[in-house]
């Protein structure tokens, strides 16, 4: 089977709050990307974080990684209504990690 | 970047029919990728499909299920044969930037529906 196929956790926020989503994957990979998708959208990336990287921000996006862990993090910071999506995180697979597979995921919903 | 086109957006068909699902990228692209999401879930990877070579399907997806086509770098079709209620979920064909972040770039969807 593959990563990732437990239905989506769920988060319910109000507006301003921090949050923070982790990811635990199964299998060596040189980089984890998190996606946002938003209703009725595919996904789209919005950090992503190299193993030789322990921290990467970007705006109010901030990521982490513990490769020897095998686990990954996404905080946002001062959340807005617009921030209310799915989140993902995706790591290489196959042969020369040419593959991308997801993780569960977490619908975050954020309340004005 | 790359942006890729699906069509149809949604579509309901009967259990036993067949349903083709249609991807058209802006650029040429060496590889697309076919996901599966049912609702409230993940995106699962159905397959890895290169120009005019077979499609390379993982585990619990077959061609005889899910036929795809790649006959040229902009192009992909993906078929579900034999239509059952359980394949009602959400399609997405996909793309890698290659050359840059690796990042996957996604259609829109296909949301297909079997009654």
């Amino acid at each position: 089977s593959q990563w990732g196929e437990e239905n989506l956790q769920a988060l319910s926020i109000q507006e301003g709050e921090d949050v923070t989503m982790n990811c635990s994957y199964k299998t060596y990979t040189t980089v984890v990307q998190w996606y946002r998708q938003k209703s009725g959208k595919g996904p789209a990336l919005i950090i992503l974080i190299r193993s030789n990287e322990r921290e990467k921000r970007s705006g109010r996006l901030r990521a982490t990684l513990d490769t020897s862990s095998q686990s990954s993090s996404l905080s946002i910071t001062g959340t807005l209504a617009t921030d209310t999506a799915v989140y993902f995180c995706a790591t290489d697979a196959g042969t020369g990690g040419y593959k991308v597979v997801f993780g569960s995921g977490t619908r975050l919903l954020v309340s004005p | 970047s790359v942006l890729l086109y699906q069509k149809p957006n949604r579509d309901i068909c009967q259990s036993g029919t067949s349903l083709k699902i249609q991807c058209v990228a802006d650029s040429q692209v060496v590889s697309m990728f076919w996901y599966q999401q049912f609702q409230e879930q993940s995106l699962m990877l159905m397959a890895t499909a290169n120009e005019g070579s077979e499609a390379t399907y993982e585990s619990g997806f077959t061609k005889d299920k899910f036929p795809i086509s790649r006959p040229n770098l902009t192009f992909s079709t993906l078929t579900v044969n034999n239509a059952r209620p359980g394949d009602s979920s959400i399609y997405f064909c996909s793309s890698r930037d290659t050359a840059g972040t690796g990042q996957l770039y996604f259609g829109e969807g296909s949301k297909l529906t079997v009654l």
